[in-house]
């Protein structure tokens, strides 16, 4: 099955600054790509996805690259804010989304 | 509508008892997943219905386990002799079937604390 490796597990950044998380995953057949964010006490939220046959996905402070050959993606977050300071979730699916396999998640800390 | 809707938000129980949770999701969606969650982790596939139809299950999701979504809208799922390992937050997530979205939309889940 699909294997999804995430890093790094905390990250701290200050505010203004840029954060980037990276995933690795397994199995070639993935073509779908979410990125959720989870706050204290809530479910994950989606806050971008990217299909296998797109390279780079921007929306607003955020966006996403994927790489197929070398199997990894990366979410870009710009300008950063306190805000969105929040545990962040790469998933992989092949593209059904029937099943997201998740990573492991990252804490970003945005100081202020 | 305002999104997935999850009851109860909480629950405690003794082990061995059986607890069942509520999924309401999004009422046009037409899929419904259930996600378990530990500390620290990110959510599990447990189990997926189309419609009213369970068309996938995790190895994870052991005969303790039922869903069960009757009608095609809310789903339920029950854990029976509940376990400590069973403490968690489950998810609930809804999709529509479209090709051009693939998103779920998750619930705020209920997390379970078996003592």
């Amino acid at each position: 099955g699909e294997n999804v490796e995430q890093h790094p597990s905390t990250l701290s950044v200050q505010e203004g600054d840029s954060a980037v998380i990276k995933c690795t995953y397994s199995d070639s057949a993935s073509n779908y790509f979410p990125w959720y964010k989870q706050e204290l006490g809530k479910g994950p939220q989606l806050i971008i996805d990217i299909r296998s046959n797109v390279g780079e996905k921007k929306d607003q402070r955020i966006a996403v690259t994927l790489n197929k050959t070398a199997k990894h993606f990366s979410l870009h977050i710009t300008e950063t804010q306190p805000e969105d300071s929040a545990v962040y979730f790469c998933a992989a699916s092949q593209g059904s989304a029937r099943q997201l396999t998740f990573g492991s998640g990252t804490q970003l800390t945005v100081l202020p | 509508d305002t999104g997935v809707s999850q009851d109860p938000r909480h629950k405690i129980t003794k082990r061995g008892q059986n607890v069942t949770f509520r999924c309401d999701p999004i009422s046009e969606h037409n899929r419904l997943y259930w996600y378990r969650q530990t500390l620290g982790q990110g959510p599990e596939f447990l189990t997926y219905f189309q419609n009213e139809a369970q068309l996938e299950k995790s190895r994870l999701l052991s005969d303790r386990f039922s869903a069960e979504r009757p009608k095609g809208s809310f789903s339920t799922l029950e854990i029976q002799r509940t376990e400590q390992g069973d403490s968690a937050m489950y998810l609930c997530a809804s999709s529509p079937i479209d090709r051009s979205n693939y998103g779920y939309t998750f619930g705020s889940g209920t997390r379970l604390t078996v003592v």
